[in-house]
């Protein structure tokens, strides 16, 4: 199975800083297809996973602009530009280019 | 508007059969290209994708937990079953159900607990 690794595992901020959080991939996400199945998610406390980004940097309807996405082949980034309260909580990568599909361990975002 | 719910049992015995339902609307199973997926995860872990079914009827399984999972859907297409045999408190998690490809929906998941 295709290991995902995020770091880090807790990221602490302030409101209107900007983050990273870096998935790297035990190998390649590049599909013979050409497309990266490589998306980013957002659970919240008590909640379902949110999707923010798919096929790497592609914004999900109504996720706000101060999320991007980057990355090819096994390293991916998210970026968030200016963390606002409704950001905290876990964010994890996953891919499905190869089967099964695997899921990061997560990085908790909270408030500093 | 696309929508996903999960049911089942709540909590269950050690050694018996888990069945869960995921009933969607929103979008058909029968379109090409459609896939539904079972995802679960344990209190406080990570995420584990379980199986999937597709618009075709073909099925995909988590090899770790092949042998004893089941994916099927019903003949309306609105409607995606997961059985999954012998469980044993480690199969104590939230059960989701997702779209798959590219994974853009999801439901609020069902809890469920084994224990004797």
């Amino acid at each position: 199975d295709v290991v995902l690794t995020q770091t880090p595992p807790t990221l602490l901020a302030t409101i209107g800083q900007s983050v990273s959080i870096s998935c790297r991939s035990s190998q390649s996400l590049l599909h013979s297809n050409g497309n990266t199945y490589l998306n980013w998610l957002l659970q919240r406390t008590g909640q379902s996973p949110q999707p923010l980004i798919y096929l790497v940097s592609k914004l999900e309807s109504g996720v706000p602009n101060r999320f991007s996405g980057s990355g090819s082949g096994t390293d991916f980034t998210l970026k968030i530009s200016g963390v606002e309260a409704e950001d905290l909580g876990v964010y994890y990568c996953m891919q499905f280019t190869h089967y099964p599909p695997t899921f990061g361990g997560g990085t908790k975002l909270e408030l500093k | 508007q696309v929508t996903l719910k999960e049911s089942g049992p709540g909590m269950l015995q050690p050694s018996k059969t888990l069945s869960l339902t995921c009933s969607f609307s929103g979008f058909s199973l029968s379109t090409s290209g459609m896939v539904v997926s079972w995802i679960r995860q344990p209190s406080g872990k990570s995420l584990e994708w379980l199986a999937a079914i597709d618009w075709d009827g073909d099925k995909y399984y988590n090899p770790s937990l092949k042998s004893r999972l089941t994916v099927s859907k019903d003949t309306s297409n609105t409607q995606v079953f997961l059985k999954i045999t012998s469980v044993d408190i480690a199969d104590t998690a939230t059960y989701y159900c997702a779209r798959q490809d590219p994974f853009d929906y999801w439901g609020q998941g069902v809890m469920v607990t084994v224990s004797s």
